[in-house]
């Protein structure tokens, strides 16, 4: 089973400030299996990045996924508003199907 | 367009059963799994197990298997998931969701929130 561990677990930034969330998984992942997710509070998780590098339907450009192997990254370039939030990495298998990440939250410094 | 719809919060003591429902609309219900997640308070997303709408099969987290079932509906379009012997530990919010065939969305109920408590 895959193991996903975020870090940091808070990151404290200013809007315009550029945001660096990790993902790390145990063992190798493909790809294609690695998702983010950006949740804030009262809301269900809602999905940024699918496939390590796209984004979903009407996610801004700041937002960009890279990575691969065991090490994956989600950056967001200058920060707004509406972009604090606690986000989520996601991998998709086969045993379990569906694995997060512990988060990281995104705060206003 | 594609909506997963929950049931309400409930409220049960330890011991208890609970069922929560997710009704499903603008999309062909038997096509996709439909994944239950839960969320303990200040945690993180946690997978529960998936039934498979067309065989109404269904697999399960490890740390769920025994306790939980999920089975579903397709005269309505909707899945379940029963929680059973409720410990206060079960407290959370509970989800179900499904992803597209490409992963390239998700669609997510409003969540059920579950308290535990004598």
């Amino acid at each position: 089973e895959v193991v996903l561990t975020q870090s940091p677990g808070t990151l404290s930034l200013s809007p315009g400030e550029r945001a660096t969330l990790s993902c790390r998984a145990s063992q190798s992942v493909s790809s294609d299996y690695l998702g983010w997710y950006q949740q804030k509070p009262g809301q269900a998780p809602s999905l940024v990045i699918y496939g390590t590098s796209n984004r979903a339907a009407g996610v801004p450009d700041r937002f960009s996924g890279s990575g691969s192997g065991t090490d994956f990254t989600l950056t967001i370039s200058r920060l707004e508003a509406e972009d604090f939030a606690v986000y989520y990495c996601q991998h998709y298998d086969s045993s379990p199907p569906w694995t997060f990440g512990q988060g990281t939250k995104v705060e206003i410094k | 367009q594609v909506q997963l719809v929950q049931s309400g919060a409930e409220v049960k003591k330890p011991g208890a059963s609970v069922q929560v429902s997710c009704s499903t609309s603008g999309y062909t219900f038997t096509n996709y799994y439909i994944h239950w997640v839960r969320q303990a308070p200040g945690q993180g997303p946690e997978w529960m197990g998936r039934v498979n709408p067309s065989s109404g099969d269904a697999d399960y987290g490890q740390r769920f298997q025994g306790r939980v079932t999920m089975t579903r509906d397709t005269d309505i379009s909707t899945a379940y998931m029963e929680v059973h012997s409720l410990r206060s530990d079960d407290t959370a919010l509970y989800y179900c969701a499904r992803l597209s065939g490409d992963r390239s969305e998700a669609y997510w109920g409003q969540g059920t929130l579950i308290t535990v408590s004598s």
